[in-house]
């Protein structure tokens, strides 16, 4: 089983359209949880950190559930520029100081 | 400003020779991280260091790879006797923090194709 594990899609959905993903992780000592997004042939860039309390970016919602270890995105009113790979990202302590885990992504097909 | 660099931006290596990825993170980040992204698939961590010292390198997956960062600041990225399951996208990230909690910034990534 890997660490973090996300539906790789791809999702195609309209313009305007509510969109939600989901990421699992297995390692309940995570500490730190962030979506990035990552165009195509482009390095990936943080779109927004995961809180307890949850959080909220204009369009973007992040839900954090610490008891059935998941995370959620969820895009309303999407717009073509939403196009793109969403990387589910888990940070853990460890022996060596911390380690960062990327799921494979959803990709994401906004469409006019 | 100026954000992370990788050089060369795309290498192709003949299966065997050795290749030396150049990373520049942005000035003053503590934390340089190494990931290998292969077509389809998120980063795969390879290696991270605080400062100049390597503190996890558990993600390497041979010992043809190695990885330094002798002065704090540039870090390199060297594959011996490349073979052609090495060829993917060599992606490096700084932070300007040392704990799980921060953004990592990442470079464009050093395409590498092996044949």
């Amino acid at each position: 089983r890997k660490e973090v594990e996300q539906d790789p899609g791809p999702f195609n959905v309209p313009e305007g359209a509510t969109v939600a993903f989901n990421c699992t992780y297995s390692n309940s000592a995570s500490q730190s949880f962030f979506w990035y997004r990552q165009d195509c042939r482009k390095e990936p860039k943080l779109l927004m950190s995961v809180y307890s309390s949850g959080n909220e970016d204009g369009r973007f919602t992040a839900q954090l559930n610490r008891a059935s270890q998941y995370i959620s995105l969820l895009i309303r009113d999407s717009k073509l520029s939403d196009s793109a790979t969403y990387l589910c990202v888990v940070s853990a302590l460890n022996t060596g100081g911390f380690k960062t885990i990327f799921g494979a992504g959803t990709r994401l097909f906004v469409k006019a | 400003g100026a954000g992370v660099s990788q050089s060369p931006r795309y290498k192709v290596a003949k299966r065997g020779q050795d290749v030396a990825l150049r990373c520049d993170p942005i000035s003053g980040h503590v934390s340089l991280f190494w990931y290998q992204q292969a077509l389809g698939q998120g980063p795969e961590f390879l290696t991270y260091f605080q400062n100049e010292a390597q503190l996890d390198k558990s993600g390497l997956p041979s010992d043809r790879f190695f990885a330094e960062r002798p002065e704090g600041s540039v870090s390199t990225l060297k594959i011996q006797r490349t073979q052609q399951e090495d060829s993917a996208v060599y992606l490096c990230a700084s932070s300007n923090e040392i704990g799980p909690w921060d953004e990592q910034y990442f470079g464009p990534g050093t395409r590498l194709t092996v044949t």
